[in-house]
């Protein structure tokens, strides 16, 4: 069963704008990560937001986390063609296993 | 050695046939994964171990069957598929719960397809 839920689903956008997307879940967290997904092939780790944590910078990239909201965001700013990807949510279970979960993902596509 | 290796890339089988795929990581990862990714969808999350024990089933047909004969390495046995189970399978590894929950690393997942 998925965890979250992402919107938008699709995005397109020109070149040097910046990307939002935003992860909702449902049930408690040890943390957030954010994944990238170039065609279909193996997903790539991106950044990590523990439940304690509200904002966290990585580059180009900025998560937010609101645990009363259950929800996160991810900014890419000054996107770039490379950045064509698909982007994913996914929770870390915080009842004791390993669990990781997966949102349903947001399909990004920079217009050079 | 940040990799996850899974091989083969690519696997066509008959519904009769039996195959297993490979993953393989050098990280010291104590969790490991399996997920099952469909077109268009979101990895889904079929099995994971723990310390080299299965820890987590996701209610997975007993057509597949995993396997963990180390802390290196972890198989996934195929046998009389479908063509519905065509689809990426996607290994990855983590330190898991005992360093904290930490992020996940991917192969790049065995292509396959049931014929």
């Amino acid at each position: 069963s998925q965890q979250g839920e992402e919107d938008p689903q699709a995005l397109s956008i020109q070149e040097g704008e910046n990307a939002t997307m935003n992860c909702s879940y449902k049930t408690s967290i040890n943390n957030l990560q954010w994944y990238r997904q170039n065609s279909g092939r193996g997903l790539v780790h991106l950044i990590l937001i523990r439940s304690n944590e509200r904002e966290k910078h990585s580059g180009r990239l900025r998560v937010t986390l609101d645990t009363s909201k259950k929800s996160s965001s991810l900014l890419i700013t000054a996107s770039r063609a490379a950045d064509t990807a698909s982007y994913f949510c996914a929770t870390a279970s915080n009842f004791g296993n390993e669990k990781l979960t997966f949102g349903t993902g947001t399909r990004l596509t920079i217009i050079p | 050695d940040t990799e996850v290796t899974q091989t083969p890339k690519h696997l066509v089988m008959g519904m009769t046939n039996k195959k297993s795929l490979k993953c393989e990581q050098h990280m010291g990862h104590r969790a490991m994964y399996w997920y099952k990714q469909k077109a268009k969808k979101p990895p889904e999350l079929m099995f994971v171990y723990s310390y080299e024990k299965l820890s987590i089933n996701e209610s997975v047909p007993s057509r597949f069957s995993p396997e963990c004969p180390n802390s290196s390495l972890l198989n996934l046995h195929l046998h009389a598929l479908q063509p519905e189970d065509s689809a990426l399978y996607l290994c990855a590894s983590s330190q898991g719960r005992a360093r904290g929950y930490t992020e996940a690393f991917f192969g790049q997942g065995t292509r396959l397809t049931v014929v």
